[in-house]
Order: C-alpha cells, then sequence, then structure tokens
C-alpha cells in the first residue's frame, strides 16, 4: 500500500541554523505534498503545501523542495527560532478533493532549537 | 474560525468496554477523519468519511467502528476496548470540493487509556 518515509526521527539545532526535514513516498500517483506542524500538546496544523506541478515553495523561513522522479520532498527552515521546536508530519496524497484527500502521513520529526 | 471539536480529552476504560469517541466540526466539511497518533509511527488514518451515512477503512481498520448520522459529526466506536487501543486518537475535517486546499483541520485529540 501507500507508504511515507521520514527522516530524521529527531533532530537538534542550534537557534539560527537551518534544519533540513525529508521524506519519500511511494504512490506515484500522489500529487500533493502538505507539511504539518504541532507543537506540544497541541494539534496538528498546515504550515505549508507543494503541488506536483512546482518543484518548490517558500513561504518566510520554511520551504519545500519536491523531486517528483526521486519520489522525495524536503522541508527546510532557515534561521531556527526557539518557537519552531515541535513535531513536523510530511503526507502525500493524490487530488486533495478527489478520495476524500486522503493523507498518509509520515512517522514525525521532533525537532528541537536550542537557544 | 475552523472549529473540531472532541467531546474527551482524557478517557480511562477497562478492557472489553465499548468506547465512543465523538467529533463535530462547524465547517460544513464534506470529509472527515480519525487517525491515530503514536509515538514513532506518525499519524495513521482508522477511517474517514466523505458524505454522511459513508464510511472507508483507513490502514489500521480492525477493532474500530464508524458512524457518521449528520454531516457534521463523525464518531469512533471501540466496541470492545483492548490495551493496545490506548492512544491519542485525532479527529480531522476537511472540503472534498473541487479548487479546495486539502487542507485537515484537525481536533484537540482524546488520550484513550485501556487498562
Amino acid at each position: 500500500g501507500e507508504n511515507v518515509e521520514q527522516h530524521p526521527s529527531t533532530l537538534s539545532v542550534q537557534e539560527g541554523d537551518s534544519a533540513v526535514i525529508k521524506c519519500t513516498y511511494s504512490d506515484s500517483a500522489s500529487n500533493y505534498f502538505p507539511w504539518y506542524k504541532q507543537e506540544l500538546g497541541k494539534r496538528p496544523q498546515l504550515i505549508i503545501d507543494i503541488r506536483s506541478n512546482v518543484g518548490e515553495k517558500k513561504d518566510q523561513r520554511i520551504a519545500v523542495t519536491l523531486n517528483k522522479t526521486a519520489k522525495h520532498f524536503s522541508l527546510h527552515i532557515t534561521e531556527t527560532q526557539p518557537e519552531d521546536s515541535a513535531v513536523y508530519f510530511c503526507a502525500a496524497s493524490r487530488t486533495p478533493w478527489n478520495q476524500g484527500g486522503k493523507l498518509i502521513f509520515g512517522q514525525g520529526t521532533e525537532l528541537s532549537v536550542k537557544p | 474560525d475552523v472549529k473540531v471539536t472532541q467531546s474527551s480529552r482524557y478517557l480511562v476504560k477497562r478492557t472489553g468496554e465499548k468506547v465512543f469517541l465523538e467529533c463535530v466540526q462547524d465547517m460544513d466539511h464534506e470529509n472527515m477523519f480519525w487517525y491515530r497518533q503514536d509515538p514513532g509511527l506518525g499519524l495513521r488514518l482508522i477511517y474517514f468519511s466523505y458524505d454522511v451515512k459513508m464510511k472507508e477503512k483507513g490502514d489500521i481498520p480492525e477493532g474500530y467502528s464508524v458512524s457518521r448520522e449528520k454531516k457534521e459529526r463523525f464518531s469512533l466506536i471501540l466496541e470492545s476496548a483492548s490495551t493496545n487501543q490506548t492512544s491519542m486518537y485525532l479527529c480531522a475535517s476537511s472540503f472534498r470540493r473541487v479548487g479546495s486546499t486539502g487542507e485537515l483541520f484537525f481536533g484537540e485529540g482524546s488520550r484513550l487509556t485501556v487498562l
């Protein structure tokens, strides 16, 4: 079945450094790739997403890149701040409005930003 | 502001008990989902629903059932709770309409402990 692998499971960086989280997916028909952030004790929330017709998308300090040929995508956070500390989940699905937007999530990465 | 409300934040049940987890959303979303969150395993889909009285199995449906009698409400049922169902349960909802973003809106979670 569909599968999304996410690495690393934990990541510790110094404030101001960059952080990179990588995901690979198995379903070649996937074309929607969101990233969710879950702060401690809170609900997951969408922070950025990318569709297969683009290779990169940026939103201030975060960016996502997509390599459809290799079936992997990555989240890049620059100039990390303590409030970036959270668990990050990648996910993949086919066209979001089809199949009910069924997302397959990765295992999660716990990012810790040390002041 | 989208609101997805789960009826119980914390539950403690005994093995063999029937457990109901309720979820209500107020954004007229067509899709509703139940995920289970366990450390190192990410978010795993239990069941989802595209419409009233409609349900589809996710990746780990064994031991669970669901009910969607009204558009805004999606219930997860554990017919006979077992200790391996101790987990955090997250409800989510999203639009199904063409052109929608596919963003999932999550509830705050229900932490279930089965003794």
